[in-house]
């Protein structure tokens, strides 16, 4: 059964930039069925999607982050990754990695249980 | 980049039916897939294109769209559904939006 799991560092400091790497287990990246995805989730807030990634490498952001948000992936590794810079607290948030299915209209069918990140000194 | 808006709070009595609702532009082109949160969990899908359920989802879950507004409609609300719904869909840009997100109190 595929799995996804988040890792990277729980605590950033302002200004610094946010790394988070996404391990797809149980099935391969490299499928044209799907775009793989990181949504969060500030404390108490809503879900804010940041982007897409096609295993070719192709993105999607989130015109508000775009600025600051890089994806990528490493399919020799099974992994897709997550880079945004000039953190501050705003970006504190639960951060999940998810499979965009495109069969249709696009929905997420696979989510990773989310990783904890905080922006502070 | 569209908005979706869902109402804040909405409650139903155990065992009636209570229809979340999510209206966006992106809707009229689109079909919302709707999520499930439960506390300190990560959503599922519950809900996706135009009615369709993921294995393992209950079919008292069903969905509908008319024009821009999309619904999540729950048929005898069980206690175990008390949780966030959050509506989504994907935009022409290729982007993908979120509601605000529900959160449903079963009485």
């Amino acid at each position: 059964q595929l799995q996804l799991q988040e890792s990277g560092p729980g605590l950033v400091k302002p200004s610094e930039t946010l790394s988070l790497t996404c391990t797809v287990s149980g099935g391969s990246i490299s499928t044209s069925a799907y775009y793989w995805g990181w949504i969060r989730q500030p404390p108490g807030k809503g879900l804010e999607w940041i982007g897409n990634v096609y295993y070719s490498g192709s993105t999607y952001y989130n015109p508000f982050l775009k600025s600051r948000v890089t994806m990528s992936v490493n399919t020799s590794k099974n992994q897709f990754s997550l880079k945004l810079t000039s953190v501050t607290a705003a970006d504190t948030a639960v951060y999940y990695c998810a499979r965009l299915n495109l069969e249709q209209d696009w929905y997420f069918d696979l989510w990773g249980r989310g990783t904890l990140v905080t922006v502070s000194s | 980049s569209s908005e979706l808006t869902q109402d804040p709070a909405v409650s139903v009595a155990l065992g009636q039916t209570v229809r979340i609702t999510c209206q966006g532009d992106s809707l009229r082109s689109f079909y919302a897939s709707w999520y499930q949160q439960k506390p300190g969990q990560a959503p599922v899908v519950v809900i996706y294109d135009k009615d369709n359920r993921p294995s393992g989802i209950p079919d008292r879950f069903s969905g509908s769209r008319s024009g821009d507004t999309a619904s999540l409609t729950i048929t005898g609300a069980q206690a175990e559904d008390e949780a966030d719904y959050y509506c989504s869909s994907r935009e022409t840009s290729g982007n993908v939006v979120f509601g605000g997100g529900t959160k449903l109190t079963v009485l």
